[in-house]
């Protein structure tokens, strides 16, 4: 079975500018995330969607992040304009369904550093 | 506000040494919790899970413990290997109709020849 795949591995850009990142979920899984993990922390949750739609963007900052999931298969999270403190590592995750027991099955992530 | 602290920050331990990792909660409404292992550079694959009702969970050489009346748990290393240096995240999960992740900072783990 094929894992989470996610593009592109790194990123380096400069503040101000704009960045994508892609995530291809396990086939099938209903729900995906999008986790921001700043180093020696754990992951913190962006958005949550189940198919394409968004369950949970509470703390996501919506002035300069955002996310899709069009046809409820891939994703794309967007940061514009990127600040130096968005230097982290993005994670995807999905799983099969919105069942707290479910696992989560992660990517390998986007390590992004602003400059 | 749920939280997950996790204890020790780091530690270095020597190759076939035992280890324990420690992980205090505070969650609601508990649904069950997590072991993750996160290797430098990838993403964080699951160990363990146990619910309410599940007091140890095991993986290979991996041991988990919880005890949902204190809100803490334990991850047990038998006779680490170089294979094991990575971050463990302790992940509790509230179901309110929707499941809601807690994740501790991690401990991270180094162990050397």
């Amino acid at each position: 079975e094929a894992g989470v795949a996610q593009s592109p591995r790194y990123k380096i850009i400069e503040k101000r500018q704009s960045v994508a990142f892609w995530c291809n979920p396990i086939s099938g899984h209903a729900t995906l995330y999008w986790y921001q993990q700043i180093l020696g922390q754990g992951p913190k949750l962006l958005i949550q969607f189940q198919n394409n739609g968004v369950v949970d963007d509470s703390q996501l900052p919506k002035d300069r992040f955002s996310a899709e999931r069009l046809k409820g298969v891939d994703s794309t999270l967007k940061i514009q304009p990127a600040k130096l403190e968005d230097s982290a590592v993005y994670l995807c995750a999905s799983s099969p369904r919105l069942e707290g027991t479910d696992t989560q099955y992660f990517g390998p992530g986007t390590r992004l550093t602003v400059l | 506000k749920n939280q997950v602290e996790q204890s020790p920050q780091s530690l270095i331990i020597l190759e076939g040494k035992n280890c324990t990792l420690q992980c205090n909660y505070t969650v609601s409404p508990f649904s069950n919790l997590r072991w993750y292992k996160q290797d430098t550079g990838r993403g964080p694959v699951s160990l363990t899970i146990m619910t309410f009702s599940e007091n140890t969970k095991s993986n290979g050489r991996y041991t988990a413990t919880l005890d949902a009346d204190t809100k803490q748990s334990s991850l047990h290393i038998t006779a680490s290997q170089l294979s094991d240096s990575a971050s463990y995240i302790c992940v509790v999960s509230a179901w309110d109709g929707n499941n809601r992740l807690a994740f501790g900072k991690g401990n991270q783990v180094v162990v050397i020849p």
